[in-house]
């Protein structure tokens, strides 16, 4: 069964500090890896996308990896902010014919002044 | 400002009664979905349009039913609601439906059935 599955649940963390979540996929065949950020009472937003030949992203404060052997992916964020916190979310995307996305449950994510 | 437009931003609606989710894209994509989000889930696809004049079944498609009479409206019609469609609605698009897995989400529509 293809699934994402994302780790920690929720995050705390002061504002500066670094942070790294991590996402687990068993989807198969893989096409692509997206991590989206949704704001509280907002739709979600893309942040990046890792293809399968991809190793590491940056975009801004954000850098994601990715580790197809593994099939594991990590969002890392830096000096955080206030405006940081929010549910982050990883999508994988199925190769073939018929697009599937699955989509992990989130981590939310606190940055405390 | 571009983008999905939902409607409406929140409902409270009576176990029974028949209900439409408004959705509307400005961005001329050719598809089009709707899902729904609950505590401690991921998204779940309810249905999905490819293009205007086709649709498709999701994850999770019973009790609910969608039309696409052109490329920017995507209504979805819950017509007996019941208290376990309880969540919150997102309608998305993208430009095709290809692997390229960038979706638009709109602000969601939450919807209480009680």
């Amino acid at each position: 069964k293809n699934q994402v599955e994302q780790s920690p649940q929720s995050l705390i963390i002061l504002e500066g500090k670094n942070c790294t979540l991590q996402c687990n996929y068993t989807v198969s065949p893989f096409s692509n890896l997206r991590w989206y950020k949704q704001d509280t009472g907002r739709g979600p937003v893309s942040l990046t996308i890792m293809t399968f030949s991809e190793n590491t992203k940056s975009n801004g404060r954000y850098t994601a990896t990715l580790d197809a052997d593994t099939k594991q992916s990590s969002l890392h964020i830096t000096a955080s902010q206030l405006s940081d916190s929010a549910s982050y979310i990883c999508v994988v995307i199925h190769s073939g014919s018929a697009r599937q996305l699955t989509f992990g449950s989130g981590t939310q994510l606190t940055v405390l002044p | 400002i571009a983008g999905i437009t939902q409607a409406p931003t929140s409902q409270i609606l009576a176990a029974g009664r028949r209900m439409t989710l408004r959705c509307t894209q400005d961005m001329r994509h050719n598809a089009m979905y709707w899902y729904r989000q609950d505590l401690g889930l991921g998204l779940r696809l309810i249905h999905y349009s490819n293009t205007a004049g086709t649709t498709g079944k999701g994850e999770v498609p019973d009790g609910y039913s969608v039309s696409r009479a052109n490329t920017d409206d995507f209504p979805l019609t819950l017509a007996s609601a019941v208290p376990s469609q309880t969540s919150v609605y997102f309608c998305a698009s993208s430009e095709d439906s290809l692997n390229t897995g960038e979706l638009f989400f709109g602000e969601g529509s939450r919807l209480t059935v009680l």
